[in-house]
């Protein structure tokens, strides 16, 4: 079975705060992605990458950076948390078409 | 950017009854794929349809894809308790690299015991 895991499942952190947010995959898989998911809007794509130190923008990526310097880990970076970021955050990871998700991290900034 | 709408964005159902949410893209999808969200949980990977005019079924749920390539549907026959939860469709339009997909706002289904 394949497993994503996410670093943190509840995470609450301060305005203008540096945040880390880690997501591990076990099967190889080259594509990860990072989504924001909030009540009415579905899944956001924040971004994505299809290999090792590549970084793709997805539709929201202002506020957030992404780090992926080995291929089973991925990291979303919120460089001054803002209470706008207050949201689930759901990685992600494929090696065909579908996506495979980890639990989810609910990150509250005050 | 790509957008897929997705229709109801609640519905509530008496168990035993039908249930089917609608996804619609402007334009043409290479593939499209459907995901189930239980309360509490993270989106779950449970089908993926890539022909025109494709169908599918698992037990008691139907999917479909348009013969355009536009739209799609899952339709659950005589739900259940345990069918709670939001289905999202997300789909992957021609071109698009690296595997991304765009997301439906999902449906969110309550069924009555």
């Amino acid at each position: 079975d394949v497993k994503v895991t996410q670093s943190s499942r509840y995470l609450v952190k301060r305005t203008g705060e540096k945040v880390f947010l880690e997501c591990v995959q076990d099967m190889d898989h080259e594509n990860m992605f990072w989504y924001r998911q909030d009540p009415g809007l579905g899944l956001r794509l924040i971004y994505f990458s299809y290999d090792v130190k590549m970084k793709e923008k997805g539709d929201i990526p202002e506020g957030y950076s992404v780090s992926r310097e080995k291929k089973e880990r991925f990291s979303l970076i919120l460089e001054s948390a803002s209470t706008n970021q207050t949201s689930m955050y759901l990685c992600a990871s494929s090696f065909s078409r579908w996506q495979y998700f980890g639990p989810g991290t609910r990150l509250t900034v005050t | 950017g790509q957008q897929v709408m997705q229709i109801p964005q609640y519905q509530h159902v008496q168990e035993g009854e039908d249930f089917t949410t609608y996804c619609n893209s402007s334009t043409t999808l290479s593939n499209i794929q459907w995901y189930k969200q239980r309360p509490g949980g993270h989106p779950v990977f449970l089908i993926q349809l890539v022909k025109s005019g494709e169908v599918k079924k698992q037990k008691r749920l139907t999917f479909q894809f348009g013969e355009a390539k536009k739209n799609s549907s899952l339709h659950i026959t005589a739900t259940q308790t345990t069918d709670v939860g939001t289905y999202f469709c997300a789909g992957q339009h021609s071109g698009a690299g690296s595997y991304q997909l765009t997301f439906g706002k999902g449906t969110k289904l309550s069924v009555i015991p």
